[in-house]
């Protein structure tokens, strides 16, 4: 199947610095994939899509100047928590869509910790 | 805008028992996918089932099999022979039948199951 992998997998930062975390699609090519934020017992809420070679598309409510989103290939896309304050401590999946059957394959997700 | 509720915050199974887990969904389309995931405490997402709305069967996956009633926009899991390894949040969710502008999948909030030695 699919895979899709996340570094760090863990990370615990200083107030006012910045983060990036990696999600590539393994063994295959997405030209789609998705950021998600998930605190603890809820759901999951999508933050954005990130799009290869165009600029991501944020939801409502999600500071793009705040959540910085490249996705320069077709098997890397990266968010940069810019700033980073103790409110930005959460947990954070990607998910990268499959071309061939439209699939979302969700990487093993991202712990931040700011403190 | 669609969205997916899920009734159960937590659902609680006997080892070797069977639990029914609740899923309702709001939507205007007629094409559509319906999807339950697991995350484990390991935290990586899971998908467990997958049923397309055009289908009138309902989708089964092993023990794992969904009661898809699509006039009542209802979609629930059913796990049987419970063992504890099912113990997880599952979650529902729904996506459009994919297009260009519509992939992207809309969650419910999630029920704990737990299972019981």
């Amino acid at each position: 199947g699919a895979v899709v992998s996340q570094h760090p997998s863990w990370v615990i930062c200083k107030s006012g610095t910045s983060v990036k975390i990696e999600c590539r699609s393994l063994d295959f090519q997405a030209t789609t994939m998705f950021w998600y934020r998930q605190f603890p017992k809820q759901s999951l809420m999508l933050m954005a899509t990130s799009n290869e070679g165009s600029k991501a598309t944020y939801e409502q409510g999600v500071e793009k100047d705040k959540f910085l989103i490249n996705h320069a290939s077709l098997t890397l896309s990266t968010l940069t928590v810019t700033s980073a304050h103790p409110e930005d401590s959460s947990f954070y999946i990607c998910s990268a869509l499959s071309g061939r059957d439209r699939e979302q394959f969700f990487g093993p997700g991202t712990r931040l910790t700011v403190l | 805008a669609q969205t997916v509720t899920q009734s159960q915050p937590e659902m609680s199974v006997q080892e070797a028992e069977t639990v029914t887990l609740s899923c309702t969904y709001d939507t205007s389309e007629s094409d559509y996918y319906l999807f339950w995931y697991k995350q484990p405490p390991s935290r990586q997402m899971i998908l467990v089932i997958r049923q397309e709305a055009y289908k009138q069967q309902n989708a089964t996956e092993n023990r794992f099999s969904v009661n898809f009633q699509k006039a009542a926009k209802s979609f629930s899991l059913k796990i049987s022979d419970s063992q504890l390894g099912d113990a997880a949040m599952y979650f529902c969710a729904y996506r459009i039948f994919p297009n260009n502008a519509g992939n992207m999948l809309t969650f419910g909030g999630g029920t704990r199951l737990m299972v019981k030695p």
